[in-house]
């Protein structure tokens, strides 16, 4: 299994307070990606990155943000935690998907309740 | 990407082979067909990937029709481990992050 890294893994958290999530990667990946996973919709993505600093947005980047000052570690943060972001995060990495043969490594999710 | 076409769910019976279709009428020549599947409260899983040829290893099975416009992933020997969500993706071209749909959610009974 590809060595990545969420924490925490379980999250209870009040409407309002901030959040933030952390995957970590020991591949040394360019790439990295977080999704989000609720009932009905799938695996949506949040925010991608392509090297250090370098980010952008996914389909639902609404309410995120995210920051990746070294290569092995991907932040997601909600800056003030709404009910909506109630779901299930999974970190992802990748190589280098320019090529179209890459293949996404997950990680095992992280479980956020936002009360 | 171009997008897939997957049957909402599915059911198998355990040591038979479980075939999953999926449609992507409009792939592209450089596009990659991947398989992903997600147990339950997992991360999702990568099986496989074609082009255009047909690819088996340890896991399953992808057949990819000579149009390219749909494929079947197949787990030759189903277990009721193989009980998931299972992901079909074309992948690459311009457009290099995966989409992922609702998948086909594969039951394996006893």
């Amino acid at each position: 299994d590809a060595g990545i890294t969420q924490s925490p893994r379980h999250k209870v958290t009040e409407t309002g307070t901030p959040v933030t999530l952390r995957c970590h990667q020991t591949e040394n990946h360019r790439y990295m990606y977080w999704y989000r996973q609720d009932p009905g919709h799938g695996l949506r993505l949040i925010h991608y990155s392509y090297g250090v600093k370098d980010t952008d947005k996914g389909e639902v980047s609404d309410g995120y943000s995210v920051s990746r000052s070294k290569t092995e570690d991907f932040l997601l943060t909600l800056e003030s935690a709404t009910s909506s972001q109630t779901s299930v995060y999974f970190c992802a990495i990748s190589e280098s998907p320019q090529f179209g043969t890459d293949t996404q490594y997950f990680g095992p999710g992280t479980r956020l309740t936002v009360l | 990407d171009a997008k897939t076409t997957q049957p909402t769910s599915m059911d198998c019976a355990e040591g038979r082979a479980a075939n999953l279709p999926c449609n992507h009428s409009t792939i592209s020549g450089n596009e990659y067909v991947y398989w992903y599947r997600q147990i339950h409260s997992q991360g999702p899983q990568y099986i496989i990937h074609g082009l255009k040829n047909n690819e088996t290893n340890e896991m399953a099975s992808l057949i990819i029709t000579e149009d390219r416009k749909s494929s079947t992933l197949i787990l030759p020997h189903a277990t009721l481990r193989d009980t998931a969500v299972y992901y079909c993706i074309a992948q690459g071209g311009g457009s290099y992050i995966p989409t992922f749909g609702r998948g086909t959610s594969l039951i394996v009974h006893p």
